[in-house]
């Protein structure tokens, strides 16, 4: 069974901290990974893509992806008591027909406390 | 940016009603939509799995038969919870991706609150 793991957290910083958010997933063949933001009582919001190993940066937001380890995470530079949310990663997975298949995590609550 | 829209955003009904959420595409078309379902502090389950032209997909432990998957057009996706009971009560979400683009995300509608008396 394809897994995403993260840690549930809450991961606690103080504002204008770093804050890192890590996942792992189980299928080797997983080509392309996304992070999400859900805010309580609402639906996730898309954060970052990232497709190739390697940083990817979109503004204070910066995702790193290791597929040899098998790791993805995603670091938000000066966190602001606004990024107060669960954090969910996702990986696309190759299924039968050439369609991919998303497996969520279970999230990380962060909290970024002033 | 893609927009999904997902009617009504919150259901307040009797037991025993049947009820039915919109998912639809704004800007693009999706092949595939996916239906979800969060309970309170839970993480966000995949429930089925939505094909234009065809039947869903439904994962394990979901009955088809309590929720039902209409995929009629490529902008559109309804999800009808039949003879719905407090049980049901939930947070529903719906997501699309742009049709011939599997490997991209899924673009969420804002989930509708459904709470059965």
């Amino acid at each position: 069974q394809k897994e995403v793991e993260q840690n549930s957290g809450p991961l606690s910083v103080p504002e204008g901290a770093i804050a890192s958010l890590n996942c792992t997933y189980s299928d080797r063949v997983s080509q392309s990974f996304f992070w999400y933001r859900q805010y309580s009582g609402k639906s996730p919001e898309l954060i970052m893509s990232i497709y190739s190993n390697g940083d990817k940066e979109d503004g204070r937001f910066t995702a790193q992806l290791n597929k040899a380890s098998q790791y993805v995470s995603l670091l938000i530079r000066d966190s602001q008591p606004s990024d107060s949310a669960t954090y969910l990663c996702a990986v696309n997975n190759p299924a039968s027909g050439g369609s991919y298949i998303p497996t969520f995590g279970r999230g990380t609550s962060l909290i970024v406390h002033p | 940016g893609a927009v999904v829209s997902q009617h009504p955003s919150r259901v307040i009904c009797k037991s025993g009603t049947s009820v039915k959420i919109e998912c639809r595409s704004l800007d693009f078309q999706a092949t595939t939509m996916f239906w979800y379902r969060q309970f309170p502090k839970q993480s966000l389950m995949l429930m089925a799995t939505s094909n234009e032209g065809s039947k869903a997909t439904y994962e394990q432990g979901v009955e088809k038969d309590k929720f039902l998957i209409n995929h009629a057009s490529l902008t559109l996706s309804t999800l009808t919870v039949t003879s719905a009971h407090p049980e049901d009560s939930s947070f529903y979400i719906c997501s699309a991706r742009e049709e011939g683009r599997n490997n991209q995300p899924q673009h969420f509608g804002d989930g509708t609150r459904l709470s059965i008396l």
